[in-house]
């Protein structure tokens, strides 16, 4: 069975800085990983995915996650967060049973 | 469609009375999933739909909840005897199937109220 451990339920960070939210997951199998971002009162969005290619993978609004089987994490990062960042952020496993497993989410707060 | 369309996307019912939420996948798209989401809370996988058939139910909270879908295409999921524990936003994704690296297409949910 999978699942995923999203470390951070809340991040702080100031406008211009880096973004770092934290992603590990468990899964039997070799997995798919994906980030979706969740603007207030919005539909989910894909931001990026990772499907055994390249390890670093880019994904929109200059969002970028590694995966790192070794440490089973696939982080999401972006080099200077915007005050249009601030959402909530899943980080989302899936394998070969088809199943979708969800993290609990991480807000990001963007301070100006 | 479009996109995955989910109705309707408000409901207000009283506690004790069934309700049911539609969802209309993206056209092709065999697998179907609904979630719950529960203010503050992340997304809790209820039921996952491998065209009509339903390989995992393991989310399904209670034998109140239940879902069905017809044609390959569109979903039904129904709450019977509604409970103030059951509002939230229930959310309908698609994809192509059974490919696990795909990604999933959200509808924009049905916030469901119990009074």
């Amino acid at each position: 069975a999978q699942s995923v451990t999203q470390l951070d339920s809340h991040v702080s960070v100031s406008e211009g800085t880096p973004v770092l939210l934290r992603c590990n997951y468990s899964s039997s199998y070799s997995p798919s990983l994906f980030w979706y971002v969740q603007h207030p009162n919005k539909g989910l969005q894909l931001l990026l995915k990772y499907t055994s290619a390249a390890t670093l993978v880019k994904g929109i609004n200059g969002f970028e996650a590694e995966f790192k089987k070794s440490e089973t994490s696939f982080h999401l990062t972006k080099p200077s967060a915007h005050m249009s960042d601030a959402a909530e952020y899943f980080c989302v496993v899936s394998a070969s049973d088809d199943k979708i497993i969800f993290g609990k989410g991480t807000r990001l707060h963007i301070l100006p | 469609g479009a996109g995955v369309s989910q109705s309707p996307s408000n409901k207000v019912t009283e506690k004790g009375k069934d309700v049911e939420l539609r969802c209309d996948p993206i056209s092709g798209h065999t697998a179907l999933y609904w979630y719950r989401q529960s203010l503050g809370q992340g997304l809790e996988f209820l039921i996952y739909f491998q065209g009509n058939s339903a390989p995992d139910k393991s989310g399904l909270p209670s034998d109140r909840f239940s879902a069905e879908r017809t044609g390959g295409s569109v979903s039904t999921l129904t709450i019977q005897r509604t409970q103030q524990e059951d509002s939230a936003v229930y959310l309908c994704a698609s994809r192509t199937g059974p490919r696990e690296n795909t990604e999933a297409f959200f509808g924009q949910g049905t916030r469901l109220t119990v009074v």
